[in-house]
This record gives structure tokens, sequence and C-alpha cells, in this order.
């Protein structure tokens, strides 16, 4: 697609609720990433994938934390037993891998308020 | 992993003046140093970036300056205009992998018409 697409754009749960939020990168972009950006902070990193590596997962905060990616296609970021500290704006972003030029591109985020 | 820091947390310019922000970065391998401007309810957009082998770079009212042996750099906007109210991040590639950006905590830069 013409850029990061993610879905859904605002998620409203229970406290202990496992959620899914789904990410669709930039065609032909091979790098994919998360991020969380708590409400007035910055974006803290979760994890990283890049092609067919195993990911990177040393931001995750907890094991209630998850993300899969097929190949260089969407990803899902999954958080089970939700908590209210879960509450953020989980942020997809793509790039087109060691090519610095092109940076990283995000999508509008995922809302996530934990009730 | 890397850690960058970023102050101000807040910055207040009259329309037509300058802002300065500044980031320090803790991993002397770290060698791209992009800048995002993120307005209200919006996502980062990625402004000016520089990479470890130039001192400077500029793209019309914004400019990046690194020092590398301080592991500092600055963004500087001139000629602010209200439009470049916003949240700017700066970021440092992580040693963990050639793409992985770590963000500054932001500053909120108010313009004031």
């Amino acid at each position: 697609g013409a850029g990061v697409s993610q879905s859904p754009s605002n998620k409203v749960t229970e406290k202990g609720k496992d959620v899914e939020l789904r990410c669709d990168p930039i065609s032909g972009h091979t790098a994919l990433y998360w991020y969380r950006q708590r409400l007035g902070q910055g974006l803290e990193f979760l994890i990283y994938f890049q092609g067919n590596s195993a990911p990177d997962k040393s931001g995750l905060p907890s094991d209630r934390f998850s993300a899969e990616r097929t190949g260089e296609s969407v990803s899902t970021l999954t958080i089970q037993r939700t908590q209210q500290e879960d509450s953020a704006v989980y942020l997809c972003a793509s790039s087109l891998g060691g090519d610095f030029r092109y940076g990283y591109t995000f999508g509008s985020g995922t809302r996530l308020t934990v009730v | 992993g890397e850690n960058v820091e970023q102050h101000p947390s807040t910055l207040s310019v009259q329309e037509g003046d300058s802002a300065v922000i500044k980031c320090t970065y803790s991993d002397s391998a770290s060698n791209y140093f992009p800048w995002y401007k993120q307005e209200l309810g919006k996502r980062p957009q990625l402004i000016i970036d520089i990479r470890s082998n130039v001192g400077e770079k500029k793209d019309q009212r914004i400019a990046v300056t690194l020092n590398k042996t301080a592991k500092h750099f600055s963004l500087h906007i001139t000629e602010t205009q209200p439009e470049d109210s916003a949240v700017y991040f700066c970021a440092a590639i992580g040693r963990t992998g050639a793409n992985n950006l770590f963000f500054g905590t932001g500053t909120r830069l108010t313009v004031i018409p």
C-alpha cells in the first residue's frame, strides 16, 4: 500500500482480556518495528523484524507481549491479560531495511485503552 | 541498548525566533540520527536526519548538527512559524540492529504568534 496501515485505530478492552493489533507495512519494506507511546511521553521500542532474521524482542516489557510477522508482510502484536498500564498508542513503522535515506514511515497507530 | 536524552522537554518561542533542541546519546557506535515531528494526534514524521560522517546538514529553515566526540546532536529551527508547533523527537540507531532506533523523550515546541 501507499503507507503503513494499522488496525484497529482505537481499541477499548477490559482488564484481563487479550488484544491483537495489526500492522500492514509498505510493500517492499523488509524492516518492521513496533513502538509504544504513553500519553505525553516518548516512543518506547518494543520489537523489530528484519526480513527472515530472528526478531529483536529486547524491548518487550513482559511475557504478556508477543509479536509475529510472516516474511515481509503483515505483523500482529498481541497483548495477553491486558493491564491498565498497557493503555497507550501502539505505533508501527517500516523501512527499506539498511537504506537510511528513507528513514522510517510510521502508521497512524492504535490507541489502546484498558478499562 | 542505546540511551538517548533530550532537552528541553518544553520550549516556547516567539514567531520568527529560533528554536534549538539538544540530544545526547550513549553508544559511540551509533551512526544515524533522525529527527521526527509529531503534531497533535498524528503520526511521527521524519523531518531531517544526519549520518555520522557529516557534522551539519541543512534543509531550508531546519538544520541538524552532530558532535561525535561529545556524543550530542542538535536540531535548529530558524524563523519559526506557528505551524512548527509540535512535539519533536530525536533518535539514534542502537547497537542491536542496523535499523533499530531509540528515541528521546520529546520536546514540545510552541511558537507564539
